[in-house]
Formats: structure tokens, sequence, C-alpha cells
């Protein structure tokens, strides 16, 4: 499946760092998602874009830093990270983020493992 | 706010065996939708439920949607090695609310 990728696929990075995470899809998509997956919270739920506009905000800590320059790319920023930010992040995308009370299935990249020492 | 929680989070099965897993919303939800991810990999979508009481069949999958759109079920008939891997449901309202999880181990 190569409909969503993610770049790097694993990443090591200090405290101090600033990385950055890369997403895109190929689906002709409108609604593009970053989600953290732990074993604490399976699919946490970070940020949404459709149509490039940020949706939804689920209260993430300012040392995530989205970005969405066109409907088929996705970036997150990473700075200052804490240890318990190690997680697998998955990006995701939707026809469209919802229509009414409707949502659309999504479809997610092979996610970046991401490890903060 | 709104949560979907699933059960079991765990089940162990002997090949061969049946398997359910639960899914329930704390409001109503307008579609669901089931997903599995395997060991090491990412979530892939496997069906899509919308009307009330909607029953969908995937081989060995079935897939039900309560009456009231509440909760949903997945069934998987005689389990194989294959099927091992985390099972959510997703509950549709105005955005998409994944549940918990359920992570099915199958033994040969």
């Amino acid at each position: 499946e190569t409909g969503v990728t993610q770049t790097p696929r694993h990443l090591v990075m200090g405290m101090t760092n600033k990385k950055s995470l890369k997403c895109e899809q190929h689906l002709g998509h409108n609604a593009m998602y970053w989600y953290k997956q732990s074993a604490k919270k399976p699919l946490e739920l970070m940020f949404v874009y459709n149509f490039k506009e940020q949706t939804e905000n689920n209260s993430v800590p300012s040392r995530f830093s989205p970005e969405c320059p066109n409907s088929s790319h996705l970036f997150l920023h990473l700075h200052t990270l804490q240890p318990e930010d190690s997680a697998l992040y998955l990006c995701a995308s939707s026809q469209d983020h919802s229509q009414g009370a409707f949502s659309y299935e999504q479809y997610f990249g092979p996610g970046t493992r991401l490890t903060v020492t | 706010g709104q949560q979907v929680m699933q059960i079991p989070q765990y089940q162990h099965v002997q090949e061969g065996e049946d398997f359910t897993t639960y899914c329930n919303s704390s409001t109503t939800l307008s579609n669901i939708q089931w997903y599995k991810q395997r060991p090491g990999g990412h979530p892939v979508f496997l069906i899509q439920l919308v009307k009330s009481g909607e029953v969908k069949k995937q081989k060995r999958l079935t897939f039900q949607f309560g009456e009231a759109k509440k909760n949903s079920s997945l069934h998987i008939t005689a389990t194989q090695t294959t099927d091992v891997g985390t099972y959510f449901c997703a509950g549709g309202a105005d955005k998409l609310i994944f549940g918990t999880g359920t992570r099915l181990q199958v033994f040969p």
C-alpha cells in the first residue's frame, strides 16, 4: 500500500533536538490527520486538517507543531520533546473530515516510530 | 465528551475457535467503521456500517451495527493465525472516534 507515505520510519532524538515528520498522501483526499499511538492510549487524535485548514487540535502541547502546506502534504514539527512523547506517530487521510454527522473512512500511513532519549 | 469503548481488551484463542469483540458508544452514531492493525503495522480499514441493525459479512468476519446505533460487534468464525492483530471500531459523528481496541492472539 503506497497511498499514504511517511518519513522517516524511525527516529531517535534527544530532548533538545528539533526534527520534523513528513506525510504525503496520493489519494486525492482533502482531510489529513496526525495520531499518536502508545501502549497507554491506542489511537490518540492530535490534529485534523481539512482543505489545508486546521479544524481540530486535541489539546496537544505546543512542542508539537503541525503544518499543512497543501492537501497532499502534512508535517509535524517536533522540538524539546519529553521521553513520554516516545510513540508511533501515524498520519492518515480521508476524502473529507466529515459531512454533517457522517465520517469518512481513513487511510493510514506506516507511521514513524519516535524514541526520545 | 463522546467515548467509544471496546471489550475485551485482550483475547487469546486457539486456532479454530470463534472470536467476538464488542464496541459501545456513549452517544448515537451516524456510522461505524472497523479497522485491523497487524503487529508492527498500521490500522487498515475493513468495513463501514451505516444502517440501524445492519449486518455485513467478509468471509469469516461478521459485522453488526446495533438497532440503536450505539453499539457494534465483530465476530470471527474459526480463527486463523492470520487473524492476529488489534481490531478497532471507530464511531462516526461529527468526527471519527476510535475505540480502545481489542488485541487478538491466535495460538496454532
